[in-house]
């Protein structure tokens, strides 16, 4: 079983729709969550980290359910320079702050 | 700051060819990281570094070594290019100690062809 697993898509939305990705772990002992995204050809760069309670960004919304070891991203609104593949990644709790990264979900916007 | 650099962007090798992959950071950060990314695949880590002469082996060392000299560099050396090498390679840096966050500052990719 992968460490992270996610939904490989593509998902394709038109500009303005709602979109929601999910992600699910294995290590109970992850220490913390996030999602990265990542352009085409170019490196992955931080969109949000993941709190428990839940945190919005502008139109975007994580979530954290501990309980059963998954991860959601809502979109709202979205644009079309939202087009991208975004990963989710986990730490684990060792002391050089290792990141596991699941194969990303891939998001087309179209007008 | 120019952030995370990485030198070549393109390279293609002949199997059994040596080459460095360079790597510089100029936000004095202490932890220093190398990953692969192979298509449809998640970023796996080859090599990791938490400060100058200090390195160990990530979950894909294997055909690859590292050395870490100074804060800023951090060199990744294959030794006999395979075909199984060929992928994107990703470099990344980020301070000892950060409160609340886990982010990794990355590099722009070497993309490694070997034929």
């Amino acid at each position: 079983r992968k460490e992270v697993e996610q939904d490989p898509g593509p998902f394709n939305v038109p500009e303005g729709a709602t979109v929601a990705f999910n992600c699910t772990y294995s290590n109970s002992a992850s220490q913390s969550f996030f999602w990265y995204r990542q352009d085409c050809r170019k490196e992955p760069k931080l969109l949000m980290s993941v709190y428990s309670s839940g945190n919005e960004d502008g139109r975007f919304t994580a979530q954290l359910n501990r309980a059963s070891q998954y991860i959601s991203l809502l979109i709202r609104d979205s644009k079309l320079s939202d087009s991208a593949t975004y990963l989710c990644v986990v730490k684990l709790n060792t002391g050089f702050q290792k990141l596991v990264f699941g194969t990303g979900t891939r998001l087309l916007v179209s007008p | 700051n120019a952030g995370v650099t990485q030198t070549p962007k393109f390279r293609i090798l002949k199997i059994g060819q040596s080459m460095t992959l360079q790597c510089a950071q100029d936000m004095n950060h202490n932890y220093m990281y190398w990953y692969r990314q192979d298509p449809g695949m998640g970023l796996k880590l080859i090599y990791y570094s938490v400060g100058a002469g200090i390195t160990d082996k990530g979950e894909v060392p294997n055909g690859y070594n590292v050395s870490r000299s100074t804060t800023e560099d951090f060199p990744l050396r294959l030794e006999l290019a395979a075909p199984s090498q060929t992928s994107v390679y990703f470099c990344a840096s980020r301070p000892e100690r950060v409160a609340t966050s886990a982010e990794q500052f990355f590099g722009p990719g070497t993309r490694l062809t070997v034929l």
